[in-house]
């Protein structure tokens, strides 16, 4: 049950597009398509922008899309906005238990 | 409205107790699985545990395993989780959240714990 990897931060300009990475191994995030991503701004409640690795929940804008390849999921943002500014949370459910990465916070220049 | 509402968080000394619990509204509880994730200080999200809808099956993450107890009353819409033998990186936000999809679509606003002396 060891954390998933992702970047500490990464940051953007407005308009710009960045992709924030989530690394496990074979037995979560490589194995199973039940990869899912948050959004966190500070003092809020965790959001669910991604799940089954690339669909999103309604609500959510085009501008966040997710991909995998191997062992690592990738959210990417385009058309980066102010308000994405937050941290972002990868998530794997393997099945009989489930983990997060450590988190990465996105900094809007 | 849609919504889950914790309550239960405190104060308590290392070693000692506390049952949080989950009212859920809105939707069709007995539909679902159910976990609890927390959130240390200024840290990131852990997975804590989680149930199935009709209480069957419970997992836990390995280092809360023997100490805490998820459960359930559909009856209440409710889920619980019993805290034994706290310790002090149990100090956390506590959120309940609903499962969707293999993936957590709805959450609370969380309760606090703080284990400390």
């Amino acid at each position: 049950q060891s954390a998933l990897t992702q970047p500490r931060s990464v940051s953007g300009s407005p308009g710009q597009s960045v992709a924030i990475s989530c690394t496990g191994t074979g037995s979560d995030v490589g194995g199973y398509r039940f990869i899912s991503w948050y959004q966190q701004h500070p003092g809020k409640t965790p959001k669910l922008i991604i799940y089954d690795v690339t669909k999103r929940p309604s609500g959510i804008p085009d501008r966040f899309s997710g991909s995998k390849s191997g062992n690592t999921a990738s959210l990417t943002i385009s058309g980066l906005q102010a308000e994405d500014e937050a941290d972002y949370y990868c998530s794997s459910n393997p099945g009989t238990y489930k983990v997060f990465g450590g988190g990465t916070q996105l900094t809007v220049l | 409205e849609v919504q889950l509402v914790e309550s239960g968080g405190g104060l308590v000394q290392p070693g000692g107790s506390l049952r949080l619990s989950c009212a859920a509204s809105g939707f069709t509880f007995t539909s679902h699985w159910m976990s609890w994730v927390r959130q240390a200080p200024g840290k990131g999200l852990e997975w804590v545990a989680n149930i199935k809808p009709d209480g069957s099956e419970k997992y836990y993450v390995d280092s809360v395993r023997g100490r805490f107890t998820i459960s359930r009353d559909n009856a209440k819409n409710s889920i619980y989780l019993q805290m034994n033998s706290l310790r002090a990186e149990d100090t956390a936000l506590y959120y309940c959240a609903r499962d969707d999809d293999m993936a957590w679509g709805l959450w609370g606003l969380g309760t606090l714990v703080t284990v400390s002396s």
